[in-house]
C-alpha cells in the first residue's frame, strides 16, 4: 500500500495558491518525495520531487518539513487546467530498492472560477 | 518537449485473444515501465525494464504478460489470452539514466476486452 496520506479532495479559487499536504511519517533516509498529477484519464504527469531541501520549478514548489515526515505541494497561481488528482509518492532515488511508483488515491483538486 | 508515444489509443479485443500494446519511449531514456489503471481505481505498477531485461515486476505481471524491446525505439507489452478483467488503461513510461528523476508517462492505451 501507499506510504503516504493525503486528503481525498480540496477546492481552490482560480488565481489563488493551492497548498496540497501529504504525510509520510515512515519515510526512510534514502527515499525521495515525488508529486505527480493525473488530469481525467490521461497519463500521470511528473511535477516535482525532493529529498530534504525545498524545491521549486516552473510548475510548483515543494516544501518538506525538517523531520521529513510531511510535505506540501504549492501551485502558486492555480488555473482551471490545474484541476486534477494529485499524488504524493515516496520512493528511493537510486541504489538498492524498488523504483516502482506506488500510487494511492491522491487528492482531487478542484479549481473553482 | 519530448513525449512517450503509445499506440493504439484504444484497442477492442475479444476474450481469449492476444494483444500487443506499443510504446515509443523518449530516445535517450534507459528505464521503461508499464502501469495500468482499471476504471475508477488506482494506477498500478506492472513491470520495469532496464538493460534489456525485466528489473522489477508486480504480482499482476504473471505469465499472461510479457514485455519486449524489439528494436532501439519500441517497447511492447503483450497480453496473452485476454480476460474481461484485463480491461483497463495501460500506461507506458520512461525515465533517463537516473531513476531518481521523474518518469514521463504516455497518454495510454484503453484496452477493452469483450
Amino acid at each position: 500500500d501507499a506510504k503516504t496520506t493525503q486528503p481525498p479532495s480540496m477546492d481552490c479559487a482560480e488565481g489563488r495558491a493551492a497548498n496540497l499536504p501529504c504525510n509520510h511519517s515512515t519515510i526512510s533516509g534514502n527515499e525521495y518525495v515525488y508529486w505527480y498529477r493525473q488530469i481525467h484519464s490521461q497519463g500521470p504527469q511528473y511535477i516535482i520531487h525532493g529529498l530534504k531541501n525545498n524545491e521549486t520549478n516552473e510548475m510548483a514548489s515543494l516544501i518538506i518539513t525538517e523531520d521529513r515526515k510531511s510535505s506540501t505541494l504549492i501551485l502558486p497561481h492555480a488555473t482551471l487546467r490545474d484541476t486534477a488528482v494529485y499524488y504524493c509518492i515516496v520512493r528511493v532515488g537510486s541504489g538498492a530498492g524498488s523504483y516502482q511508483l506506488t500510487f494511492g488515491k491522491g487528492t482531487k483538486l478542484s479549481v473553482i472560477p | 518537449e519530448p513525449e512517450v508515444t503509445q499506440t493504439p489509443s484504444h484497442q477492442v479485443t475479444q476474450m481469449g485473444q492476444e494483444v500487443i500494446l506499443r510504446c515509443v519511449p523518449i530516445s535517450n531514456h534507459l528505464y521503461f515501465y508499464w502501469y495500468r489503471q482499471i476504471l475508477g481505481q488506482k494506477v498500478e505498477f506492472l513491470v520495469s525494464f532496464y538493460n534489456n531485461e525485466i528489473s522489477e515486476k508486480s504480482e499482476i505481471f504473471d505469465d499472461q504478460f510479457s514485455v519486449e524491446r524489439p528494436d532501439g525505439s519500441n517497447f511492447t507489452l503483450k497480453i496473452r489470452s485476454t480476460k474481461l478483467e484485463d480491461s483497463a488503461m495501460y500506461f507506458c513510461a520512461s525515465s533517463p539514466t537516473a531513476p531518481r528523476r521523474g518518469y514521463t508517462f504516455g497518454s495510454g492505451t484503453r484496452l477493452t476486452v469483450v
